[in-house]
C-alpha cells in the first residue's frame, strides 16, 4: 500500500541556517505529494504541493521537488526564521484510489534565535 | 476567508461520560475527515465522508465511537463511553471531491480523567 517516510525529529537549527527535511514515499499509482505544517496549538495547513513528476512546489521560501526516480519529496528552505518553528508533515494522495491523504509521522523543527 | 470550525476547542470529562465533538466544514466542500492526534501514535484517520455518506470508518473503535453528518454543514464525532486512552486532539478536515487538499480545523483537545 501507499506510505510516507520522513526523517525523525526534532531538528534544531539556528536562524538563517539551511533546512532540509527528507521525505520518501511508496505508491503504486501516480500520487500527488504535499507538505503540511502545524504551528503550536493549531491544525495542519497546506504548505506546498506537487501533482506530477518534476513539479516543484513552493511557498513562503520553502521548496520541494517531486522526484519520481528516487521517490522523494524533500523539503528545503535557504534561510530559516524563528517563526518557522513547527511540525512538518509529508503526505501523499492518490485520487485514483480514494480521497484519503496518507501522512508521515511529522518532523518537529526548532529554530534558535 | 473560509475556515473549518470545530467545537468545543477544549473538553475535560470523566471516564464513562459521553463526548460529542462538532465540525462545520467549509461551505461547498463535499468530503469530511476526522483525525486523532496523540504524541505516541501521531495523526490517525478515524473516519471520512463523501457527500455526507460514510466511506471509511475502519480507524475508529466501533464499540464506542460513532461519526455522522446529519447535514452538509455539520459533522459529529461521538464517544460513548469515554475512556482515559481517548485523550487526544481531534481534528476535522474538509475538501472537494476529486480535489487533493484538505483544510483542517483548529481541533478539539479532549482530556478524559
Amino acid at each position: 500500500g501507499n506510505s510516507v517516510t520522513q526523517m525523525e525529529g526534532p531538528v534544531t537549527l539556528s536562524e538563517e541556517a539551511f533546512l532540509t527535511i527528507n521525505c520518501t514515499y511508496t505508491a503504486t499509482g501516480y500520487p500527488s505529494l504535499f507538505w503540511y505544517v502545524q504551528y503550536p496549538g493549531e491544525g495542519l495547513q497546506l504548505l506546498l504541493k506537487a501533482t506530477k513528476a518534476d513539479d516543484k512546489g513552493s511557498n513562503k521560501g520553502f521548496e520541494a521537488t517531486y522526484r519520481k526516480e528516487t521517490t522523494s519529496f524533500h523539503l528545503e528552505k535557504g534561510s530559516v526564521q524563528v517563526s518557522d518553528s513547527a511540525v512538518y508533515f509529508c503526505a501523499l494522495s492518490d485520487r485514483n484510489r480514494d480521497d484519503k491523504i496518507i501522512f508521515g509521522k511529522g518532523t518537529r523543527l526548532h529554530i534558535l534565535p | 476567508d473560509a475556515r473549518v470550525t470545530q467545537t468545543p476547542r477544549h473538553k475535560v470529562t470523566e471516564m464513562g461520560q459521553e463526548v460529542t465533538m462538532r465540525c462545520q466544514p467549509i461551505l461547498g466542500h463535499n468530503t469530511v475527515f476526522w483525525y486523532r492526534q496523540t504524541m505516541m501514535q501521531g495523526l490517525e484517520l478515524l473516519a471520512y465522508f463523501r457527500n455526507r455518506a460514510p466511506l471509511d470508518d475502519s480507524g475508529m473503535p466501533k464499540d464506542r465511537f460513532s461519526a455522522e453528518m446529519p447535514d452538509a454543514t455539520l459533522a459529529t464525532l461521538k464517544i460513548q463511553p469515554s475512556e482515559p486512552r481517548d485523550s487526544a486532539v481531534y481534528f476535522c478536515a474538509s475538501g472537494y471531491l476529486n480535489g487533493d487538499t484538505q483544510y483542517f480545523g483548529p481541533g478539539t483537545r479532549l482530556t478524559v480523567l
